[in-house]
């Protein structure tokens, strides 16, 4: 089975500065998807970024970008030039690939991070 | 092109009471996931389905807890017999190919009374 965990319940950052999320994961898979989602206080889970495992470059979204180290199973979420509108928990995610068989469909979520961004 | 239709937003039930949540996907999604979210937790699978079939349901209570996804209309996930324990946040998930291309609702947050 996997795990996710974010070791970091809550951070802040001020406006317009530079903020990392942490995530580690375990599983014994070698191809897989990770993923984080972004929950506002309307609690709609919202799509941030996705890597594929086999992938080795770094996904970016805009201020958005990943750095991923497969070897030390760590997925950290990096957000540049952060705004208000960035106050949200931050989930990490882990999906077996589509390749991989079994149950590659089902989502395993981290316990999350509480982003605040200060004016 | 509406997303992912969750209602109600919000449910209010005694315990003992059935709580029926409804779940439309994306249009041209057949493959639909319901997660359940606990306070402070993450989102937990609890069973996915295509049209009139349940693929997956690992993740749901033995008792009380079942789900649908006829031919027509929308998914529906039942609580029988709700307790205090039952309350949290449901959100239902589609995609267009199995595992590919999730989208989430809002999600309805049940709280038992």
């Amino acid at each position: 089975a996997q795990t996710v965990t974010q070791s970091q319940p809550e951070m802040s950052v001020q406006e317009a500065e530079t903020v990392t999320l942490s995530c580690t994961y375990d599983t014994s898979e070698s191809n897989y998807y990770l993923f984080w989602y972004k929950q506002p206080p309307s609690r709609q889970m919202i799509l941030v970024i996705r890597q594929e495992a086999y992938k080795q470059q770094n996904a970016t979204e805009n201020r958005f970008s990943v750095n991923f180290q497969k070897a030390a199973k760590s997925f950290s979420l990096k957000i540049s030039d952060s705004q208000l509108g960035d106050t949200a928990m931050y989930f990490c995610a882990f999906m077996k690939h589509a390749g991989s068989g079994g149950s590659n469909y089902k989502l395993t979520f981290g316990k999350g991070t509480l982003l605040t961004v200060n004016p | 092109n509406a997303g992912v239709m969750q209602n109600p937003r919000h449910l209010v039930r005694r315990r003992g009471q059935e709580a029926r949540l409804r779940c439309s996907p994306m249009k041209g999604h057949s493959h639909v996931y319901w997660y359940r979210q606990l306070p402070e937790e993450g989102l937990k699978f609890m069973v996915y389905l295509q049209k009139e079939n349940i693929i997956d349901e690992s993740g749901m209570p033995k008792e009380r807890f079942s789900a649908e996804f006829p031919k027509e209309g929308p998914s529906i996930l039942r609580i029988q017999q709700v307790v205090r324990g039952d309350s949290a946040a449901y959100f239902c998930a589609s995609s267009p190919k199995q595992g590919f291309g999730y989208t989430f609702g809002s999600g309805t947050r049940l709280t038992v009374v």
